[in-house]
């Protein structure tokens, strides 16, 4: 069984910083690209990062852009989100989500199960 | 950026009704797009991906169709159990991600 396992979540001061852990077991992590999806309380789902699996490059979206990084370590099956500069609009749940990247059959499967961060003062 | 719009917001259905649930892309995504099941306290579960093509392990009495800037996804003979967020996808700009507003089915 995929599984995704994320830690690290927690309550930060306005301009700190968090770091974001993601266990992954039950498939081979280094052939998948891996992102993190955020969603705030009663909102959307968003989008917030993506690393690759062959070449490690990163994207990111514009809210977040300059102030978070991810990174992955194969050797440990680990996904990280480093996040800096912490605003009160970046509390929510953060989900790991394991990237299958097949033309139009792209899909994000599986989710772990969240981690809250909030941020407040 | 490709904006997602999801209608409706909410819905209110009951038990075997049959509910479909909109998702309008701002452009032509072909069939780059999927479809997430999101109960309340839990994360996003997959249903359909490429548009139509059911998740191993779904329910036949979830559906999907569309292509370009018109998706939709239909839940028939509705259950208790269907009750949650249904959230669309779009893949169309990899790696840059969008989903739509979501749409809360209550039973």
């Amino acid at each position: 069984e995929e599984l995704l396992l994320e830690s690290g979540g927690g309550v930060v001061q306005p301009g700190g910083s968090l770091r974001l852990s993601c266990a992954a077991s039950g498939f081979t992590f280094n052939v998948f690209a891996m992102s993190w999806v955020r969603q705030a309380p009663g909102k959307a789902l968003e989008w917030v990062s993506t690393i690759s699996a062959s070449d490690g490059r990163t994207y990111f979206a514009d809210s977040v852009k300059g102030r978070f990084t991810i990174s992955r370590d194969d050797s440990k099956n680990t996904v990280y989100l480093q996040m800096s500069s912490l605003r009160a609009e970046d509390t929510a749940v953060y989900y790991c989500v394991k990237n299958r990247i097949v033309g139009s059959a792209t899909r994000f499967d599986p989710w772990g199960q969240g981690t809250q961060v909030t941020v407040s003062s | 950026d490709i904006q997602m719009t999801q209608s409706p917001s909410s819905l209110a259905a009951s038990v075997g009704d049959r509910v479909t649930i909109t998702c309008r892309p701002s452009q032509n995504i072909n069939n780059y797009l999927s479809w997430y099941q999101q109960k309340p306290g839990t994360a996003p579960k997959l249903l359909i991906y490429a548009a139509s093509t059911l998740q191993s392990g779904v329910s036949s009495r979830f559906s999907g169709s569309g292509s370009g800037t018109n998706f939709t996804l239909t839940i028939a003979g509705l259950q208790p159990d269907d009750s949650a967020i249904y959230h669309c996808l779009q893949t169309f700009s990899i790696p840059y991600y969008t989903f739509g507003q979501g749409t809360k089915v209550e039973i």
